[in-house]
Order: C-alpha cells, then sequence, then structure tokens
C-alpha cells in the first residue's frame, strides 16, 4: 500500500531544532519527489520545499530558505526535514507529501507531524 | 510567486444543493504547447491531511465522486459540488503546480446549511 509514514509529535523549545522523518513505503522511493507543507492550527496550506530523492537536491520556499535542510536516505526510503531556530510561530502541522511523475501535486499524504514550541 | 485567491471563504449550502467554489490566479497557469492548467484541487477534512481531488483543472483523481467537478482554464478556476453530501464538509483548497513555489489558495470551508 502506497502510504508515507511521518514521525511523532515534538514538543521544543524556542531557539531549538526538529527534525522530522517521512517514510516511504509501497511506491519506487527515488521516482517521486517529496515536499514539505506547513499548517498552522486553524490555517490555510503553505508549501516549505521540495527533495528530489534521486539526486538529493532541494529547492525551498524564500520563507524557510535560511534555517531549513532537507536530506533523503535512499536506503531506508526516508525523507528528513530540519528546521531550526524554532519560535513560537513555527507552531504548526508538518506534512510530507509526494508529486509523481506525470504531474506536480501532491497525490500522497503523510499523516502530519505537530510540532510545538514552548 | 503565484497568487491564488480563492472565494468564498466559507459558505453553507443545504444538502443535495449545489457548493461552488472559485479559485483565481495571479498569473496565467495554462501551459500552451500543452494546452494543460497546471491546476489542483484538495479537500481537507479535520484531523486529516488534504486529500488530492484534481489535478489538470479538471481530471478527477481515482475514488473522487462524480458529483465533483473542476473547471476552468488560464486564471479562473471553479470547483463544484453538484448536491452536496454530510461527508462533503471540509476545507477545500486550490493550488497551482505552474512554477515554483508551488502555491495555495486560502482555502473555502464547505458547511450543511
Amino acid at each position: 500500500q502506497v502510504q508515507l509514514r511521518q514521525s511523532g509529535a515534538e514538543v521544543k523549545k524556542p531557539g531549538a531544532s526538529v527534525n522530522i522523518s517521512c517514510k516511504a513505503f509501497g511506491y519506487p522511493f527515488i521516482d517521486y519527489h517529496i515536499h514539505w507543507v506547513r499548517q498552522i492550527p486553524g490555517q490555510g496550506l503553505d508549501w516549505m520545499g521540495i527533495m528530489d530523492p534521486k539526486n538529493g537536491r532541494s529547492t525551498f520556499a524564500r520563507s524557510f530558505r535560511d534555517r531549513v535542510t532537507m536530506t533523503s536516505e535512499t536506503s531506508t526510503t526516508t525523507v528528513y526535514m530540519e528546521l531550526r531556530g524554532l519560535t513560537s510561530d513555527d507552531t504548526a502541522l508538518y506534512f510530507c507529501a509526494r508529486d509523481p511523475p506525470d504531474h506536480d501535486a501532491f497525490d500522497v499524504w503523510g499523516q502530519g507531524t505537530m510540532v510545538t514550541v514552548s | 510567486d503565484i497568487v491564488m485567491t480563492q472565494s468564498p471563504d466559507s459558505l453553507a449550502v443545504p444538502l443535495g444543493e449545489r457548493a461552488t467554489i472559485t479559485c483565481r490566479s495571479s498569473q496565467n497557469v495554462l501551459q500552451i504547447s500543452s494546452r494543460k492548467n497546471y491546476v489542483a484541487w484538495y479537500q481537507q477534512k479535520p484531523g486529516q491531511p488534504p486529500r488530492l481531488l484534481f489535478t489538470w483543472a479538471s481530471s478527477r483523481e481515482s475514488g473522487v465522486p462524480a458529483r465533483f467537478h473542476g473547471s476552468g482554464s488560464g486564471t479562473y478556476f471553479t470547483l463544484t459540488l453538484s448536491s452536496l453530501q454530510a461527508e462533503d464538509v471540509a476545507v477545500y483548497y486550490c493550488q497551482q503546480f505552474y512554477s515554483r513555489p508551488w502555491t495555495f489558495g486560502q482555502g473555502t470551508r464547505v458547511e450543511v446549511k
């Protein structure tokens, strides 16, 4: 079954970093890009960046560029997203999602990881 | 960046009635060579991740009920629910994947009146 499974909820202090994992199941891992999307409680969807597991390259949204890193581990079919310099404004639900080769919309999503900065 | 603007922000429709959501993009998202509009629609229910409903503005994903209809071209798009069901209560988002950064509309909350 095709799915993305994310790591569990995190509680962090301001200034700390968080590392969220997204493990892929049921499809050829390197053939699909992985995106990260943030959703502040009660608000909309905010694209953070894209990772290409085939070559390890990533591109980030301007607002996250200075403090986000995305990596992938082909052997474990897992993508990681690290966000540094956390503030209370980073309290949100973080999703990973894949986009298939035939289009760039997001057809499979992880369940989300809640990060609370307090 | 391409800005996606949805309207309304929320709407309440009686069961069985039509619900229409519009989405405008600040730039054209129609690729002339392929004649495809790089717009997707998502449904998000409380406590769940978004679910992809449509790609290419009007291509329904597998398993999406036929009462959902996506249309539009260029900079103007609509998502129509022809006969609202209780299970359709959700927030709906449009998204452009024409150019980076990917951007979403602000969302439209659909409720039963």
